[in-house]
Parts: structure tokens; sequence; C-alpha cells
């Protein structure tokens, strides 16, 4: 099965920084990817689908990027209500994973 | 608004079943692959079983392979999950989403339930 590894694990950022967050896959999945935010005691949202494609509602200070087995997640100007784990997530095929997350926090 | 609302969780002794639902709503069913989805503290997200609109196409994780089954009622918009021989190990809380999946390739989870708890404990 294909494995889903983020990096980094956790990060502090300042209000206003450039965060980017990373997802690699074991093998190539084109742009099968997808992004999530889950924020403390909510439920997993989707933000990004097809590597780069944003959902309705989203703020366009998140963008995704990638194709094949790198990804990014990228928060061009981070804000107070951005802190929460960010998951990626591969659909190429069956079975689906998931990243391990990564926890965003403000320092 | 498209909602998903799951129930059947609780405390159960290993070895023991359980039986998940979602409700869904806002949206016609039956057109949606549906997926099962849980999580832990310790290992996070796992992507737990899908079936198709029609019911004629599901898929497992191997570590719920045999034990788990997924099923779906499309007249009453409900999603089900048999769990069966329950370990430890299956303890989180399970999500029901609506899946992006069709026949030709996969797909992504938008929205998600909020969630039922399933304790697995002597």
């Amino acid at each position: 099965d294909i494995q889903m590894t983020q990096s980094p694990s956790s990060l502090s950022a300042s209000v206003g920084d450039r965060v980017t967050i990373t997802c690699r896959a074991s093998q190539g999945i084109s742009n099968y990817l997808a992004w999530y935010q889950q924020k403390p005691g909510k439920v997993p949202k989707l933000l990004i689908q097809s590597a780069y494609t944003l959902q309705s509602g989203v703020p366009s200070r998140f963008s995704g990027s990638g194709s094949g087995t790198d990804f990014t997640l990228t928060i061009s100007s981070l804000q107070p209500e951005d802190v929460a784990t960010y998951y990626c997530q591969k659909y190429n095929s069956a079975p689906y994973t998931f990243g391990q997350g990564t926890k965003l926090e403000i320092k | 608004q498209v909602q998903l609302m799951e129930s059947g969780g609780g405390l159960v002794k290993p070895g023991g079943s359980l039986r998940l639902s979602c409700t869904a709503s806002g949206f016609t069913f039956r057109d949606y692959f549906m997926s099962w989805i849980r999580q832990t503290p310790g290992k996070g997200l796992e992507w737990v079983s899908y079936i198709s609109g029609s019911g004629d196409s599901i898929y497992y994780a191997d570590s719920v392979k045999g034990r788990f089954t997924i099923s779906r009622d499309n007249a009453n918009n409900s999603l089900f999950l048999q769990l069966n021989s329950l370990r430890a190990e299956d303890t989180a809380v399970y999500y029901c989403a609506r899946d992006f999946t069709t026949d030709w390739y996969g797909g992504w989870f938008d929205p998600w339930g909020q969630g039922t708890l399933v304790t697995v404990s002597s």
C-alpha cells in the first residue's frame, strides 16, 4: 500500500507568516490528493482536492500544489483561526490513506 | 445543506459486536459512494471502508477485513457498519463521510459526520 508522510509533524508560526506543509507519497499518485483541516474538537473539513482545487468557501490564502509524489499545502498569511491539524489523503485507488497530520500553532 | 449524523457507538467488550448507523440528508444519497473513517489519538485518521451508491462495490482496509461489514439502505438514506470481533485497537471515533469515489477513480471525503465513539475495553 502507498504510504503518505507529512512534514513537519508540528509547526509554530506567527500571524502573517507564510506556512508550508509537505506531503510525500511512497509511490506516484498523479494529482489524486486532498487536504483536510481539523480544528481542535471539530470534524475534519475538506480544503483542497485534486492537489490544488480549492473547495468553495475556503479562504484564498490556502493553496495546494504538486503532482506525482510530492505535494505542498501553503497558507500565504497565517491567521489565528488557522490553528488546526492538517492532513493529506491520497485517493488514486483504495485503500485510501492519510498522512499522520501536521499540527499548526500560533507562536 | 448536506448533513450526516452517526449513531450506535458505545462501550463493548473485546470480541463483542456493535452496529453503527449514519443518516444522510441534503443530497441524493443513492448517487454517492459512502465511506467510514476512524480516528484515534495514536494513529490519526484511518479509512475503513467504502460502498458504492448501488451497494455492489465494496472495499475494506486490511485491518478490518473479515470483521466489519458495510451496507446501505438507499430508501432510508442510511449507511451502516457492522463491527464484529472487536479488539482494543478498534477503539476510535468513527465518522461517516460522503465519498467522491466513482467507478473510474478514487475520491475525497466531504462532508464528514460528527462522529460516534467506539470504545473496546473489558
